[in-house]
């Protein structure tokens, strides 16, 4: 079965600081992963794919088969990055986690 | 990339009727999904529209609650049938380039009274 998991429903820093939203994923097959982003009113756009391995608005994310993770880092957090952030196995969402980036 | 509109973007509905959304890109496309995104929620896959097939369901989504048609590589409807205020939610559609990746639709918000 496919499954994304994000523990993370809610994480919280300060500008500046760096930032990982968490992603665990389950599949037996050769995963498809992504991070998607929802800013305030708008609509959901595509961040990061893993097979791309490149960097987007200052975020990366590296797919780690032994942990089955794909989690999205950004050293230096800034206050627009505050919005929801869902990785997705192929057509599959996890819960989402919600960045505030504090001033 | 894709550019996608919805319509309606948004309706009020009585218990026990139907409504249907229709999702348009602007360029021929093979994948498209329909998704539901309930308050506070994630979204979950409804089912995936490939042209020229039957539609996918996901578990505890059927045809008959959620009949789907794709007449063609650039449009799309999905009907909420026989709707209770559960149905009230966000409901998105997006459609998939070959490597996967997803371009969303604003979605239509639909309220169930």
């Amino acid at each position: 079965a496919q499954r994304v998991t994000q523990p993370e429903k809610l994480l919280s820093v300060f500008k500046g600081a760096p930032v990982e939203l968490k992603c665990n994923y389950s599949y037996s097959g050769s995963p498809e992963l992504f991070w998607y982003v929802q800013y305030s009113r708008q609509r959901l756009q595509l961040l990061l794919r893993h097979i791309s391995r490149e960097s987007i608005k200052g975020f990366t994310a590296d797919l780690n088969k032994g942990e089955t993770s794909f989690h999205l880092k950004k050293p230096f957090a800034q206050e627009e990055d505050s919005a929801m952030y869902y990785c997705a196995l192929r057509a599959r969402f996890g819960a989402g986690t919600r960045l505030t980036v504090k001033p | 990339s894709a550019v996608i509109s919805q319509k309606p973007s948004r309706d009020i509905c009585q218990r026990g009727t139907s409504l249907t959304i229709q999702c348009q890109v602007d360029s021929q496309v093979t994948m498209m999904f329909w998704y539901r995104q309930q308050p506070g929620q994630s979204l979950t896959l409804i089912a995936t529209a490939n042209q020229g097939s039957e539609a996918t369901y996901e578990s505890g989504f059927v045809i008959d609650k959620f009949p789907i048609s794709r007449p063609n590589l650039t449009f799309s409807t999905l009907t909420v049938s026989n709707m209770s205020p559960e149905d009230s939610s966000i409901y998105l559609c997006s459609v998939a380039t070959g490597n996967l990746e997803q371009y969303f639709g604003p979605g239509t918000r639909l309220t169930v009274t």
